[in-house]
């Protein structure tokens, strides 16, 4: 099956931008889901359909693609983004879900 | 408001066999599936698999041969089982709503997690 790759760790300063990035095969089928993962909690949808945000989402959080490539850029980071950050999407089969190996993100 | 509840031993010896269960409340049960992810400690996520109302399932090519899901459409539910556990199967486990659309465009994702169960396996 495919997989998805992200780099394991990111930082950025407070109030500036950051884009974290997930590569793979099934990116050119699917379009890119994204979760945001606090310590202890669950994940959280922050973006589907490569490009929107659920109610309740800030809209410093947007989602761009291109080829096997999807993107998560966060304008003006805030404290609360800090996180960890999962791209999604299904396999090319139409059958395994991937989940990519996930960003920590660190607000300076 | 949609909401997850989960539940099940957190607590296994090896070759026993993780049970866990997640209850839908609110919103609708049909017309989704609904799914099981889990998360080692300290790493990523991981796809278990999928059921609907209907029975039909998708399981993580990977972990095929030890896991069964089960749903009870009428009380609202769906179950996971894990067979033969082994340390390996450490982790918190999840239970989700999945939607997943094919057209025009193919789109996946999970917006509803249950809160999540801590399983440990350990003689």
């Amino acid at each position: 099956s495919s997989e998805l790759t992200q780099d394991p760790a990111l930082s950025v300063a407070l109030g500036q931008t950051v884009t974290i990035t997930c590569r793979g095969d099934s990116l050119k089928t699917y379009l890119t889901t994204w979760y945001q993962q606090r310590p202890g909690q669950a994940p959280r949808l922050v973006i589907y359909g490569t490009n929107n945000r659920p109610s309740g989402i800030p809209d410093r959080l947007s989602g761009s693609s291109s080829g096997n490539t999807a993107s998560l850029t966060i304008t003006g980071a805030q404290a609360d983004d800090e996180a960890d950050y999962y791209c999604n999407s299904r396999d090319t089969n139409d059958q395994d879900v991937l989940f990519g190996g996930g960003t920590k993100l660190t607000v300076l | 408001q949609v909401q997850l509840q989960q539940w099940g031993a957190g607590l296994l010896k090896p070759s026993e066999t993780l049970s866990l269960t997640c209850v839908v409340n609110g919103g609708p049960f049909s017309g989704y599936y609904w799914g099981w992810i889990r998360q080692p400690p300290g790493k990523g996520l991981e796809w278990i698999g999928e059921i609907n109302h209907s029975g039909n399932t998708k399981y993580n090519s990977s972990l095929k041969s030890r896991v069964t899901l089960s749903v009870e459409t009428s009380k609202r539910q769906f179950s996971l089982t894990v067979s033969s556990v082994t340390a390996a199967d450490t982790a918190v486990y999840f239970c989700a709503r999945v939607t997943a659309v094919t057209a025009p465009k193919h789109y996946y994702y999970m917006d509803v997690w249950g809160e999540g169960t801590s399983v440990t396996v350990s003689s």
